[in-house]
């Protein structure tokens, strides 16, 4: 078990261009997340997977945000016409979730975006 | 809506010291109550898991405790340490649905040798 993977670490880009953030959970956890955090502030949830269905999304994921879980098992974030308020650090977490139960959350190290 | 608020922002104190984080959400209908530990620019460790039946946890020199009723939840870490220095983050698992975390803001933990 290696834990939360996510690739890149660091994305520096310009205004306007599009990035794509991948995340692997821990193989057997059925639950993905994302979250973002800017400087001092706790991460906000943005959406969430059970297997490959993408079942919330968070009123910060904007048009230009777009998450994908093909075949259940590694995701990816894309945002398009990435903007100045865009940089923050995006952060993935995988869980085991079984009805009536409830498990912790599992972060990886996070992937840092600057937008210029 | 859910809200987290924790106290203090900041604190800073002598190694040794036992220190109490603090933590409250606006909405007792919770499933859990996570603490988190975040090193700068890192992500997130787990370090204590509390479920709404529960009152507390113990993890080593860690101690985090739960109030349901009144909203609450204290981290108690013991003989602190220069290693102990982090941000420490409350989360609380709202009930229903997604089980996404509402996260406070963070207390910024020194430890000074």
């Amino acid at each position: 078990d290696t834990g939360v993977s996510q690739n890149p670490r660091h994305k520096i880009t310009k205004r306007g261009q599009n990035v794509t953030f991948r995340c692997d959970p821990i193989s057997e956890h059925n639950r993905l997340y994302w979250y973002r955090q800017t400087l001092g502030q706790g991460p906000e949830f943005l959406t969430y997977f059970q297997n490959e269905a993408q079942l919330e999304k968070s009123r910060l994921l904007s048009d230009r945000f777009s998450a994908e879980r093909p075949k259940g098992s590694f995701s990816t974030l894309e945002i398009q016409r990435t903007e100045q308020g865009d940089s923050a650090m995006y952060l993935c977490a995988s869980s085991s979730w079984m009805s009536f139960s409830t498990d912790t959350q599992y972060f990886g190290p996070g992937t840092r975006l600057t937008v210029l | 809506k859910q809200e987290v608020t924790q106290i203090p922002a900041a604190l800073s104190v002598p190694e040794g010291e036992n220190l109490v984080l603090n933590c409250s959400f606006t909405d007792s209908a919770i499933y859990n109550l996570q603490w988190f530990r975040q090193d700068p620019g890192k992500g997130l460790t787990s370090l204590l898991l509390i479920q709404s039946s529960q009152r507390e946890q113990t993890s080593g020199r860690l101690n985090a405790s739960l109030d349901k009723s009144s909203g609450r939840s204290t981290l108690y870490i013991a003989a602190s340490q220069p290693g102990d220095s982090a941000t420490y983050l409350c989360a609380v698992n709202a009930q229903g649905g997604s089980e996404k975390l509402v996260f406070g803001k963070g207390t910024k933990l020194t430890v000074n040798p």
